[in-house]
């Protein structure tokens, strides 16, 4: 059964730091594009970012360019989101995705909700 | 950035009555590369259709998908309760991968 569980999230200061996690099994890790969706609460759903599966082709949406980084560890089957100079708009829940060309996001973790307040 | 605008925002039907939600698309897109979405509150979102018109797996058969180029439909046949939700299109065949503002469906 494949199951993305995300972790990580939580209260953040405007300006600082947090890192979420997203724990895959189920399935071969390495060989699936992996991507990360958040939604601002009651609103609706954002692409945020993505990486292949090697990690070497990353990409990112306008509003986190330059502050967010995507990575994965593929012997630790873990997908990574670095958040920096964390804003109030970043608030939302952040979900960890699966990603196939043909079926297109397919697997969804159960999200993780971080707050950027003061 | 190719934009995905749904239609309508909201939907008031009864259980028994059809659906059928809109997406249309910015540019052309390859049919290949439509999804729809269904996401009760406190979930994640889940894969209905794929490539269009393809139902995801588990998905039952009153769901349908349709449409290409710019212009999409999800029909639903005979709504079920369970099946008052949103629901979102996405087009993941070129970067951002965007989604739709979502419609959402409620009981009348």
């Amino acid at each position: 059964e494949v199951q993305l569980v995300e972790s990580g999230g939580g209260l953040g200061q405007p300006g600082g730091s947090l890192r979420l996690s997203c724990s895959a099994s189920g399935f071969i890790f390495s060989n699936y594009w992996m991507h990360w969706v958040r939604q601002a609460p009651g609103k609706g759903l954002v692409w945020v970012s993505r990486i292949s599966t090697d990690g070497s082709d990353t990409t990112y949406a306008d509003p986190v360019k330059g502050r967010f980084t995507i990575s994965r560890d593929n012997a630790k089957n873990t997908l990574y989101l670095q958040m920096n100079s964390l804003r109030a708009e970043d608030t939302a829940v952040y979900y960890c995705v699966r990603y196939s060309s043909w079926w297109g996001f397919e697997y969804w973790g159960q999200g993780t909700l971080v707050t950027v307040s003061s | 950035e190719i934009v995905l605008t749904q239609s309508p925002g909201t939907l008031s039907l009864s259980p028994g009555e059809g659906a059928t939600l809109s997406c249309r698309s910015s540019q052309s897109i390859s049919s290949s590369y439509l999804a729809w979405y269904q996401q009760k509150p406190g979930q994640a979102p889940r894969l209905l259709i794929y490539g269009a018109s393809n139902r995801a797996t588990g998905i039952p058969d009153r769901f349908s998908g349709s449409g290409s180029g710019t212009d999409f439909t999800l029909t639903i046949s005979r709504l079920e309760p369970e099946d008052f939700a949103v629901f979102y299109c996405q087009q993941h065949g070129s970067s951002p991968h965007t989604f739709g503002q979502g419609t959402k469906l409620v009981i009348k």
